[in-house]
């Protein structure tokens, strides 16, 4: 079974920023791609933006791509997303999982617990 | 305004079957992007329940199927069971948008 583990909850004001990780339980990402997906309280399914944790690539959603970073630390299994100037918009549960990609198809295969990152003032 | 469009509810009796549609373009599940679907049960995170428009993980039930046409996609469940209560969400990739999920679908079980 593979387990990943996000940090715990967060809250913030309006302009700082936030950064959630995201660690692997008993197997390596090095061969993987990681996926953040976030959702708003009683909302959908929002793709944030993916991670190749073999070679540091990125590729971000349009609507994020100025105030997002996703990083990996191979050396301790984690990747990380940072989200910038944050507004009550951003209130969501933010979620990280390991992406397959075959044949430039992508899915996701296994998925965090989801970390709630509440944007108040 | 979700790029895939899926019905916001379904319902049905237990024993009986649904399908869930997921409707796309030319540039995502026209495109020849596979589509994939996540169950989400209350309070959890989504998991992953098709992949490749029709194969199944391991552990997922043989109730659960999906089928893509053109630029549509379908789950069909059938022998609709009270445990199947839940969100059910397509995936596929837009050429112009990257990952795109369509808006969600809550199933009901009578």
């Amino acid at each position: 079974q593979v387990y990943l583990v996000q940090s715990g909850d967060e809250v913030k004001k309006p302009g700082a920023s936030v950064k959630v990780s995201c660690k692997a339980d008993g197997h390596s990402l090095i061969n993987y791609e990681i996926s953040w997906v976030r959702q708003a309280p009683g909302q959908g399914l929002e793709w944030v933006g993916w991670i190749a944790a073999y070679s540091g690539k990125t590729n971000y959603a349009q609507s994020l791509q100025d105030r997002v970073t996703l990083s990996m630390d191979t050396s301790t299994n984690i990747a990380y997303m940072e989200l910038r100037s944050l507004t009550s918009d951003d209130t969501a549960v933010y979620y990280c999982a390991r992406q397959i990609l075959r044949m430039r198809q992508r899915h996701n295969d296994y998925w965090g617990q989801g970390t709630l990152v509440t944007v108040s003032s | 305004q979700s790029v895939l469009a899926q019905p916001p509810s379904v319902s049905g009796a237990p024993g009986q079957t649904v399908t869930i549609s997921c409707t796309g373009s030319g540039s995502n599940i026209g495109a020849a992007y596979d589509v994939h679907w996540y169950q989400q049960l209350p309070g959890t995170a989504p998991k992953l329940l098709i992949f490749r428009n029709s194969d199944r993980p391991s552990g997922v039930p043989d109730r659960f199927s999906g089928s893509k046409s053109g630029t549509s996609a379908s789950l069909a469940i059938t022998g609709l069971q009270a445990e199947d209560e839940a969100d059910y969400y397509c995936q596929s990739y837009d050429t112009s948008l990257g990952v795109v999920f369509g808006g969600g679908t809550h199933l009901t079980v009578l």
